[in-house]
């Protein structure tokens, strides 16, 4: 089976621009979640979708936004990106919103 | 607000060691607790998952231990090998989803051959 799918890869993008990262769950995972890493530090949760509707929400400005679509999978939007914004982008899946959670490989987003 | 402390922060060992990470969180009140694994500038690989009425799980060198009353975790990582090098993160669910898993910042362990 394949595990989470996260696009793209890499992204470089300048100061002001809007970007949008896509992740695919597990099969059967109804739950998705967003966290961005910093260099040296553990990853801090920005979002998280069940069932296409938002629980939970982290510190995060406005600027960022996500949904989650009928086929589970999910977009991060982030606008008005701030060179603060480089860091890597995680989306984990799991059953439900409390159950073991399987990380995808991280889209590495670098702001000039 | 729950916070999440791993000690050390590095850690290097000859292979073969046997070897203790540490994690330590202040609010007892979770849901469950999970180790990771992290190779470098990579995602996170699930290691283990121990509910809140658990007191340790198992899966072949790695057992991990939840004491919730101290707000405490370990993982111990038996025979150590090279292929151990990465960073171990812990991370809480204080459940309900609104908060998502807090993290600890890691332990970088590197394992000499």
């Amino acid at each position: 089976d394949a595990g989470v799918t996260q696009s793209p890869t890499h992204l470089i993008k300048t100061r002001g621009q809007q970007v949008t990262l896509r992740c695919s769950p597990i099969s059967g995972h109804k739950s998705v979640s967003w966290y961005q890493q910093v260099l040296g530090q553990g990853p801090q949760f920005i979002f998280q979708y069940y069932e296409k509707e938002e629980r939970g929400r982290g510190n995060f400005p406005d600027r960022f936004s996500a949904r989650q679509f009928p086929n589970y999978s999910s977009e991060l939007n982030v606008n008005a990106l701030l060179l603060g914004d480089s860091a890597l982008y995680l989306c984990a899946s799991s059953h439900g919103d409390v159950r073991q959670a399987f990380f995808g490989q991280g889209t590495r987003l670098t702001v000039v | 607000k729950q916070e999440v402390t791993q000690i050390p922060a590095a850690l290097s060992v000859p292979e073969g060691e046997n070897l203790v990470l540490n994690c330590s969180f202040t609010d007892s009140a979770i849901y469950n607790l999970q180790w990771f694994r992290q190779d470098p500038g990579k995602g996170l690989t699930s290691l283990l998952l121990i509910q809140s009425s658990q007191r340790e799980q198992t899966s072949g060198r790695l057992n991990a231990s939840l004491d919730k009353s101290s707000g405490r975790s370990t993982l111990y990582i038996a025979a150590s090998q090279p292929g151990d090098s990465a960073t171990y993160l812990c991370a809480t669910h204080e459940g309900g989803g609104a908060d998502g898993l807090t993290f600890g910042k890691g332990t970088h362990l590197i394992i000499q051959p």
